[in-house]
């Protein structure tokens, strides 16, 4: 059974710093891209940033460039997400999901976690 | 990089069909044919239901069917039931390999 379960979330202040992390089971991880995508509460999904399946490509919406970092370890089948720089529109659950394809070019990702909450706050 | 415009909510009674509507650009919905679509029930995962406009995945209804004409995809729910009640949110693939989302529609079962 195809599993991601996300982790590193909590309260954290207004230029402060996270590492988020999502584990992987069930499916051969290094085959596929991955992708981070958070809701803010009130809103709709944002999809944040995607890492090619070899790490070699990664990608990012405009509003997180510079501030986050997507990056995978292929060995322990584990997604990261570095927040640099969190201002309170960071405020969200995160949440990670696996593609359909290799490459970030799919738009379609079958597997989703349930995500974990940053919360950016003075 | 702007948001997919879906109707914020929409309703129907079971057995209606019901049609949600997903508009972008030439930038992205226009572009490509990689819309895709998720339902999303309070404190579960986003489920993928459709994926390329119109395929469905192993284990969706077929009352599930979506299409592309132009700048707007759209999603359609036939034989509408209870448990069909969730947040729907439009996906797209977009210009220098970015994905976009919709603001998601909420749809009740009355």
């Amino acid at each position: 059974e195809v599993q991601v379960v996300e982790s590193g979330g909590g309260l954290i202040q207004p230029g402060g710093s996270l590492r988020l992390s999502c584990a992987a089971s069930g499916f051969s991880f290094r085959s596929y891209a991955m992708n981070w995508v958070r809701q803010a509460p009130g809103k709709g999904l944002e999809w944040v940033s995607g890492i090619s399946g070899d790490g070699g490509r990664t990608y990012y919406t405009d509003s997180v460039k510079g501030r986050f970092t997507i990056s995978r370890d292929n060995s322990k089948n584990t997604l990261y997400l570095q927040i640099n720089s969190l201002t309170a529109e960071d405020t969200a659950i995160y949440c990670c999901a696996k593609d359909m394809g290799f490459l970030v070019d799919t738009a379609s990702f079958d597997h989703w976690g349930l995500g974990t909450l940053v919360t950016v706050s003075s | 990089q702007s948001a997919l415009t879906q109707p914020a909510s929409l309703s129907g009674s079971p057995g209606q069909s019901i049609t949600i509507s997903c508009t972008g650009t030439t930038s992205d919905v226009g572009s490509y044919n990689l819309v895709s679509w998720y339902q999303h029930h309070p404190g579960k995962a986003p489920k993928l239901m459709i994926y390329q406009v119109s395929k469905r995945p192993s284990g969706v209804s077929d009352r599930f069917s979506g299409s592309k004409s132009g700048n707007t995809a759209s999603l359609t729910i036939s034989g509408l039931q209870a448990e069909d009640e969730a947040e729907y949110h439009c996906c797209s693939y977009a210009i220098g390999s970015t994905v976009v989302f919709g603001g998601g529609t909420k749809l009740t079962v009355l």
